[in-house]
C-alpha cells in the first residue's frame, strides 16, 4: 500500500523557537496532502488542507501565521510552528492524498503518516 | 453541521468478539471509514465501506452501516491483545476530502 512518511516523531523545542515537520508521500505523488493535530485522548482536528504549488486552506480558527505550510513538490508538505508555545504541544498528523488498485477499480484515500509528538517546554 | 460520535471505551475479554459503534450526521457522506491508532503511532487504515452497502467483510472485520439511523458499526471476531488500541470511525465529506473523525473508542482486551 501507500506510504506517507512523518519527520521528526518526536521533537522537543524552547519556547518561542520553531520547529519544522516534514510530510513525504514515499511511492506516490499526492497533490493534495492534510496536516490533523490530535490532543491527548481526543480526535484528529483538520488543521490545514495543502495543494501543491498554492497556499494551503485553513480550517477555521487556525492561524496560518502561526502554522505555516508548504508543498513544495508533489511528494512533500511541511508544517512548520512558529514561535512555539507550550500550548503548541500535541501530536500533529499528515495523510496525503493518494491512489490504490482494489477489486472495484482504481480508488482515492488518504494515508497517514505516524505522527509527530511537539512538546514545547 | 457535521458531527461523528462514538462511546469512548470498550473492554472485552480475549477470544470475544468486539463491537465499536459509531454514529455520523452527515447524510450525504460517499466513504466511512474506520482506522486503527496505536499508542504513539499514526492512524492505519483498518477497512471502509461505500455508502450504498450496507455490510463489508474483511477476515476478521465486519462493518455494517444503517444509513437510514447513520449507524456504522465495526465488529472485530476473536478479538486479541493486539487488537487493543484506539478506534476511529471517519466520514468523508462529500465533494471533498475532508475526513470527520469520531471522538474514537479505546479497546482495552483482557488475557
Amino acid at each position: 500500500g501507500a506510504v506517507v512518511s512523518q519527520h521528526p516523531s518526536r521533537v522537543i523545542c524552547k519556547s518561542g523557537t520553531s520547529v519544522k515537520i516534514e510530510c513525504r508521500s514515499l511511492d506516490f505523488q499526492a497533490t493534495t496532502m492534510f496536516w490533523y493535530r490530535q490532543f491527548p485522548k481526543q480526535s484528529l482536528m483538520l488543521m490545514a488542507t495543502s495543494n501543491e504549488g498554492s497556499k494551503a486552506t485553513y480550517e477555521q480558527g487556525v492561524e496560518k501565521d502561526k502554522f505555516l505550510i508548504n508543498h513544495a513538490s508533489l511528494t512533500l508538505s511541511t508544517l512548520t510552528v512558529t514561535s512555539a508555545h507550550p500550548e503548541d504541544s500535541s501530536f500533529y498528523i499528515c495523510s496525503a492524498r493518494g491512489e490504490i488498485w482494489e477489486a472495484g477499480g482504481l480508488n482515492t484515500e488518504a494515508f497517514f503518516g505516524q505522527g509527530t509528538r511537539l512538546t514545547v517546554v | 453541521g457535521e458531527d461523528v460520535e462514538q462511546s469512548l471505551f470498550l473492554s472485552v475479554r480475549e477470544g470475544d468478539s468486539s463491537v465499536i459503534n459509531c454514529t455520523y450526521t452527515d447524510s450525504s457522506s460517499t466513504y466511512l471509514y474506520w482506522y486503527k491508532q496505536e499508542p504513539g503511532a499514526g492512524l492505519q487504515l483498518l477497512t471502509y465501506i461505500f455508502s450504498n452497502m450496507d455490510m463489508k467483510q474483511d477476515q476478521r472485520l465486519t462493518v455494517l452501516l444503517n444509513k437510514k439511523d447513520k449507524h456504522l458499526s465495526l465488529r472485530i471476531a476473536d478479538t486479541q491483545t493486539g487488537d487493543s488500541a484506539i478506534y476511529f470511525c471517519a466520514e468523508k465529506a462529500s465533494g471533498t476530502y475532508k475526513y470527520i473523525f469520531g471522538t474514537g473508542t479505546r479497546l482495552k482486551v483482557l488475557a
